[in-house]
């Protein structure tokens, strides 16, 4: 049971490239969301889905789009990246049910340059 | 809209202090709150929670939170600080609505004295 997984761990782009980053969950979470962390800010949720199939926008979307074809999977989308996209991204699930955590991946270190 | 406060984006305490870590928030409902501890360059990991019932919530590693309805606080406590705790610490406050997501505080870094 591996949890939540992220890849890739690491990586640069230049301003205008495009990339995706995925997340994995292999404990049948019908939730899944996709935050950002900035020094001094938190984490702030930028798409999330509740369920195969949906998606929705969280307070900071603009730049990002995602994507939820599986239920195990939560792609997130830069098409044309901007410096102030360089940050940490977390992906995180958690059930539909009573449980009420998240949890989390170990993240995405973006820098674009 | 929901929003939480951590006072003090970094706290110091020698080893084996008390460890204090203040969150307030403000919700419209009646929350549900949490904290999590981030180990640098790791994910975020639960320490533990408030749902409903017993205001006092025991985590892992000794920390523990008491929820005060009448301050719309949730601060965090250990009793004796221990080197390996120190970490980043975040609290926050999970909508009631169909999302379920989670508004975190700013953070706090522990550092721990020897």
């Amino acid at each position: 049971n591996a949890g939540v997984t992220q890849t890739p761990k690491f990586r640069v782009l230049k301003t205008g490239q495009s990339m995706t980053l995925l997340c994995a969950q292999d404990m049948n979470h019908e939730y899944m969301y996709w935050y950002r962390q900035d020094p001094g800010m938190g984490l702030r949720l930028i798409h999330y889905s509740v369920g195969e199939g949906t998606t929705a926008k969280g307070e900071v979307p603009d730049g990002y789009n995602v994507s939820r074809l599986k239920k195990q999977n939560f792609l997130l989308g830069l098409e044309s990246a901007a410096p102030s996209q360089t940050s940490v991204y977390f992906c995180a699930s958690r059930t539909s049910g009573g449980a009420l955590e998240q949890y989390f991946g170990p993240g995405t270190r973006l820098t674009v340059t | 809209a929901q929003s939480v406060t951590q006072l003090g984006s970094h706290v110091s305490v020698s080893e084996g202090a008390l460890v204090l870590l203040r969150c307030n928030y403000s919700s419209s409902v009646p929350p549900y709150l949490f904290w999590y501890v981030q180990y640098p360059n790791q994910g975020l990991q639960l320490l533990l929670k408030y749902t409903t019932g017993a205001t006092l919530v025991k985590g892992i590693n000794g920390f523990e939170a008491e929820f005060k309805k009448s301050e719309t606080s949730f601060h965090l406590t250990k009793p004796s600080a221990h080197m390996s705790d120190a970490a980043e610490y975040f609290c926050a406050v999970s909508d009631r609505g169909g999302r379920r997501a989670l508004t975190f505080g700013s953070g706090t870094r522990l550092q721990v004295q020897p």
